[in-house]
């Protein structure tokens, strides 16, 4: 079967540093995609990964180990707006997406 | 541009019903796509398509039909609405697969 696992919550607070955990079990896999959500708004994409390594895009960064089926977002200087929630995304073949139940972020002042 | 627009944004349907949610992309985008997102999970990909006239089912396809009939317009129907698809519903585009712009959603309940 199709599965992604993410922390459910994560709380921090401004300034700091926050790493989102995702591990992945699919059928095929194209690459890793890092989605933010504010409260009933729409999902926004945030980076991606198709090979292991780094993805660095201003505050955000983005890591994967394929070998180990894992990657993981990493939040700098935590601001108030950042407090939503976040979503890793696997792309198994085709153009069929699975999506992870999301790791809702709080950030304290 | 608009974006990815959606139509409705709320709607209530009595059970047995049918209606069309509508998805329109102003970005010239080849993949169009349908999910559904139910109270604190992720997105579940309901149908999909790679470009006009063509559609693909994703993970939750029952209950559901779709068409793209031109490259801007994706619809999404429900034949006979049921409780169980009382949900959140997203239409995304993109040109690069793994970078979807989503749109605002409708939200609809099933009594």
């Amino acid at each position: 079967g199709q599965s992604l696992e993410q922390p459910s919550e994560v709380t921090a607070v401004e300034g700091a540093i926050v790493q989102i955990n995702c591990t992945y079990q699919t059928s095929g896999f194209y690459g890793l995609s890092w989605y933010q959500q504010h409260d009933g708004g729409a999902p926004t994409f945030l980076s991606y990964n198709a090979l292991d390594g780094l993805e660095e895009t201003g505050r955000f960064s983005s890591f994967l180990s394929r070998s180990d089926s894992y990657g993981y977002l990493l939040l700098q200087e935590l601001q108030m707006k950042d407090s939503a929630s976040y979503f890793c995304a696997v792309r198994d073949g085709g153009q069929n997406f699975v999506f992870g139940p999301g790791t809702r972020l709080s950030v304290l002042p | 541009n608009a974006g990815v627009t959606q139509t409705p944004k709320f709607r209530v349907l009595k059970t047995g019903q049918s209606m069309t949610l509508l998805c329109a992309q102003d970005m010239n985008h080849e993949y169009m796509y349908w999910y559904r997102q139910d109270p604190g999970m992720g997105l579940r990909l309901i149908h999909y398509s790679v470009g006009e006239g063509t559609t693909a089912k994703g993970e939750v396809p029952d209950g559901y039909n779709v068409s793209r009939l031109k490259k801007q317009n994706f619809l999404l129907g429900l034949e006979s609405a049921a409780p169980s698809q009382t949900s959140v519903y997203f239409c995304a585009s993109s040109k690069i697969s793994y970078e979807q712009y989503f749109g605002p959603g409708t939200r609809l309940t099933v009594t």
